[in-house]
Formats: C-alpha cells, sequence, structure tokens
C-alpha cells in the first residue's frame, strides 16, 4: 500500500518568506509526526499529533513554527519568516498508535533557505 | 531525559565481513529501541526495535541487535556486510509510556569496500 508521502520535495526559500509543508501520512493512522534533520545529524522531534489533537509541540524551536491537522489526516507543517537556520530536511512520520506501533517514515522536504 | 550515544560518525568494512555499530542510551527505565537505515534522499526504515521481548532481535536484510541492559547497549551487527548495506544508520530510543516521540542518535554512516 501507500506509504508516506510529503510534498514539495524540495523547496527553496529566500530568508523571510513563510513556506508551507505537506504531509500525507498511511491512511487510517491516528499518530503523526513531524521532525527536523539538520544536516549530518539525527532527526529531532518537532511535534505530535493523535488524530487531529496536537499532543506535543515541545520541539518545536520557536512561534515561527506552527503545525496543524485539521481532520486527522493529511497535516501541514507552516513556518513563518523562515531564517537560515532553518535550512533542514523536514521528516513526517505516521503509526496506527502510540507505543511499540512502528513510526513509519516519509522521504522528507528538504528546505533551503537563502 | 532519554538519549543515545553513537560513537564515532564512520565505519568502513570489507564486503563480506562483520558489521557492529554500536548504540548506548540512556534512561532511567528500560525504553523501546530501535534502528533506522537511511539511503540517500528517502526517508528512513526501519531495520528493527526491541519492545521488552526477546534481548537478541532480529531484523530485516540479515541485521540483528541484542539489548544489554547492564551495559545500556543495543548494538547492530550483520555477520557480512553487501555493498548494498552502504547507508546512514541510527538508532532510537522512545519511552514505554504514552509519549511516542523518538530520539535519535546522530547516526552512523556505514561504508562497504568491494
Amino acid at each position: 500500500g501507500a506509504g508516506v508521502s510529503q510534498s514539495p520535495r524540495y523547496k527553496v526559500a529566500k530568508r523571510g518568506q513563510d513556506v508551507a509543508l505537506r504531509c500525507d501520512p498511511i491512511s487510517g493512522h491516528v499518530s503523526l509526526f513531524w521532525y527536523q534533520q539538520a544536516l549530518g545529524q539525527g532527526p529531532e522531534f518537532l511535534t505530535y499529533f493523535q488524530n487531529e489533537a496536537q499532543l506535543d509541540k515541545s520541539g518545536l524551536p520557536s512561534d515561527r513554527f506552527f503545525a496543524e491537522r485539521p481532520e486527522g489526516s493529511v497535516s501541514t507543517l507552516k513556518i513563518q519568516r523562515t531564517q537560515q537556520e532553518d535550512s533542514a530536511v523536514y521528516l513526517c512520520a505516521s503509526s496506527s498508535g502510540t507505543g511499540i506501533h512502528t513510526q513509519y517514515f516519509g522521504p522528507g522536504t528538504r528546505l533551503t533557505v537563502l | 531525559a532519554q538519549s543515545v550515544t553513537q560513537l564515532g560518525s564512520h565505519v568502513s568494512v570489507s564486503e563480506g565481513a562483520l558489521v557492529l555499530l554500536r548504540c548506548n542510551y540512556s534512561s532511567s527505565v528500560p525504553p523501546y529501541l530501535f534502528w533506522y537505515v537511511q539511503y540517500p534522499n528517502q526517508g528512513l526504515q526501519l531495520l528493527l526495535k526491541y519492545t521488552s521481548a526477546a534481548t537478541l532481535v532480529k531484523g530485516i536484510n540479515g541485521f540483528e541487535a541484542e539489548f544489554k541492559k547492564s551495559e545500556t547497549s543495543f548494538h547492530l551487527t550483520k555477520p557480512s556486510a553487501h555493498m548494498s548495506d552502504a547507508a546512514e544508520y541510527f538508532c532510537a530510543v522512545r519511552p514505554t509510556g504514552a509519549n511516542s516521540k523518538l530520539t535519535f542518535g546522530k547516526g552512523i554512516t556505514l561504508s562497504v569496500r568491494p
């Protein structure tokens, strides 16, 4: 079946622009996660949804970062007034539950801020 | 807080040689542990996971890992490396409670020499 998809795969933004990154999870998966992966580093947690509820946003680096999942399916990560330090790969993952359930990752969106 | 340490950033082995990638974790209680592999320009793929059942866990592509509580380790091994194993490998930890966010190590790049 279809896996997690993300769009766009690549995004170049000028500093100060707003960007929106989309994640389509595996159908029926209630849990959705966003991670940020800087060059040469492991992914770092940003935020977590269970259905439409954002249960943990402790990893969002600043109030310029905002995520939503209004209908409990597709999610959008929005970054306002992008800065160069926002350049990274943004990974989305979904799972059918919590606990031992495997998180399945999408291919990521590579954001470059000039 | 939980953390993962992956010593070294790069491991190089000859084709057919043993692969050993080290991972040590820090957690107040035994967590769930994972190994993911990432190929260039792709998302993370789960290799195997430890969920408090058997301490020796077998995964895909001939990989296995052993959970050693006394050493707080979860090292990844494969008896015979193949060229297609060249990739980046991430160890990750997750608490056993309701909080499902993964905490990743920095990753290790595996190179396989012909």
